[in-house]
């Protein structure tokens, strides 16, 4: 069974643009979360997607925004890049929705830096 | 805010236990306690959860105070493979960001 896959691994970018990360959930899951690790704040919840719907949102500006396809893939945005967005992008799948409390699994991330 | 606490670091020598604690003084009644571990370059693997009592599975041991504000994590006989970051996060039904927020962990060195 393919675990979450997560494109690209590496990226670099400069101050002012833009960035597009893709996710893959595991087959059958349906609910895929991202999170941001830098070593200073550690991992931090983005945003949540169920079904196409952004169910949770973390503490972050509008600059950063995601959705969710009809076949639970992915996709998270970062527009008007700033040095302070490189981080290590995490996306993470669970087999049910909101209600669930069971094991979330993790991709090996995507690695943005801004220059 | 149901929010976690962790050391930030931990050492422990090879084949012997490692005892990893967690306080979560806010925690509410429908939160569930999750751990996950994070191997260098790598994202971080479900370890256990657990809601009230006690949980046991293949990697570790889970043991849970009556009044649920702390948890600690138990592995039995800690190898050089389990040196890595430890997250405790509290998870609810019907999510929400701050049941999703890992922090920093802790940070569990092994000595050989």
């Amino acid at each position: 069974k393919a675990g979450v896959t997560q494109t690209p691994r590496y990226l670099i970018k400069t101050r002012g643009q833009q960035v597009t990360l893709s996710c893959s959930p595991i087959s059958g899951h349906r609910s895929v979360s991202w999170y941001q690790q830098t070593p200073g704040q550690g991992l931090q919840f983005l945003f949540e997607y169920f079904s196409e719907t952004q169910r949770n949102k973390g503490n972050f500006p509008g600059r950063f925004s995601g959705r969710q396809f009809s076949n639970s893939r992915s996709e998270m945005n970062v527009s008007t890049l700033e040095l302070g967005d490189s981080a290590l992008y995490l996306c993470a799948s669970s087999l049910a929705g909101p209600s669930n409390t069971g094991e979330l699994f993790f991709g090996e991330g995507s690695r943005l830096t801004v220059l | 805010d149901a929010k976690t606490t962790q050391p930030n670091s931990m050492e422990s020598n090879e084949e012997e236990p490692v005892h990893l604690p967690c306080n979560h003084s806010t925690i509410s009644g429908t939160d569930y306690i999750h751990w996950y571990r994070q191997l260098p370059s790598q994202g971080p693997e479900y370890v256990i959860h657990g809601l009230t009592s006690n949980v046991n599975n293949r990697m570790a041991s889970l043991a849970i105070a009556e009044d649920r504000k702390s948890s600690t994590l138990i592995l039995h006989r800690a190898t050089l493979r389990d040196a890595a970051v430890y997250y405790c996060i509290l998870k609810r039904p019907g999510g929400g960001a701050d049941g999703l927020t890992f922090g920093k962990g802790t940070h569990l060195i092994i000595q050989p």
